[in-house]
């Protein structure tokens, strides 16, 4: 049982380029989250969804897209990176909304 | 949507002292409030967590108090030791969404 698998670890962009942060879960969870971490700052809510085919926006959707084809799998997509993209990016799982696993996050960098 | 304020920002103890951190929520429809604990590097790990039914929760040195007329709860933290410096978060919610505190970074001085 893995939990929470993110992949990469770290990743330079430079500006204008795309990505793509992958998230994967073993666990059978309906519910995932993507959160940005700022230094110094709390967990802020990009996008989450309920279940396969389902999708919605959170605090600080701009700049950033999710789909969501199978309980596993929940990619995040950066389309043009900016500078304020600079950040940790955490994915997240529940079963039923409550008690969060977190993924080990992404460290990304947008110079 | 939902407003989570967290204080204090840094706390330093003294080993074997205890810690309270402090958070107040905006929307008094926010049902349940967990705690994660984040090491320097890692990932944040839910260490408690209490529903709005319930006024107090404790695990060993770890407890959570809740009072619903103040909106306000707080993680109490006993005979500290090194190893519970880190980052603690917490967070309120009533639906899929959690609402992060902004993090209060306690340091246990040996």
């Amino acid at each position: 049982n893995a939990g929470v698998t993110q992949t990469p670890k770290f990743r330079i962009l430079k500006i204008g380029q795309s990505m793509t942060l992958q998230c994967t879960q073993d666990m059978n969870h309906n519910y995932m989250y993507w959160y940005r971490q700022d230094p110094g700052m709390g967990l802020k809510l990009i996008y989450y969804s309920v279940g396969a085919g389902i999708t919605d926006k959170g605090e600080v959707p701009n700049g950033y897209n999710v789909s969501r084809s199978t309980t596993e799998d929940f990619p995040l997509r950066l389309e043009l990176a900016a500078p304020s993209q600079t950040s940790v990016y955490f994915c997240a799982s529940s079963y039923s909304g409550e008690g969060y696993t977190f993924g080990s996050g992404t460290r990304l960098t947008v110079v | 949507g939902e407003n989570v304020e967290q204080h204090p920002s840094t706390l330093s103890v003294q080993e074997g002292d205890s810690a309270v951190i402090k958070c107040t929520y905006s929307d008094s429809a926010s049902n349940y409030f967990p705690w994660y604990k984040q090491e320097l590097g890692k990932r944040p790990q839910l260490i408690i967590d209490i529903r709005s039914n319930v006024g107090e929760k404790k695990d060993q040195r770890i407890a959570v108090t809740l009072n619903k007329t103040a909106k306000h709860f707080s993680l109490h933290i006993t005979e500290t030791q090194p190893e519970d410096s880190a980052v603690y978060f917490c967070a309120a919610t009533q639906s899929e969404q959690f609402y992060f505190g902004t993090g209060t970074s306690l340091t246990v001085i040996p």
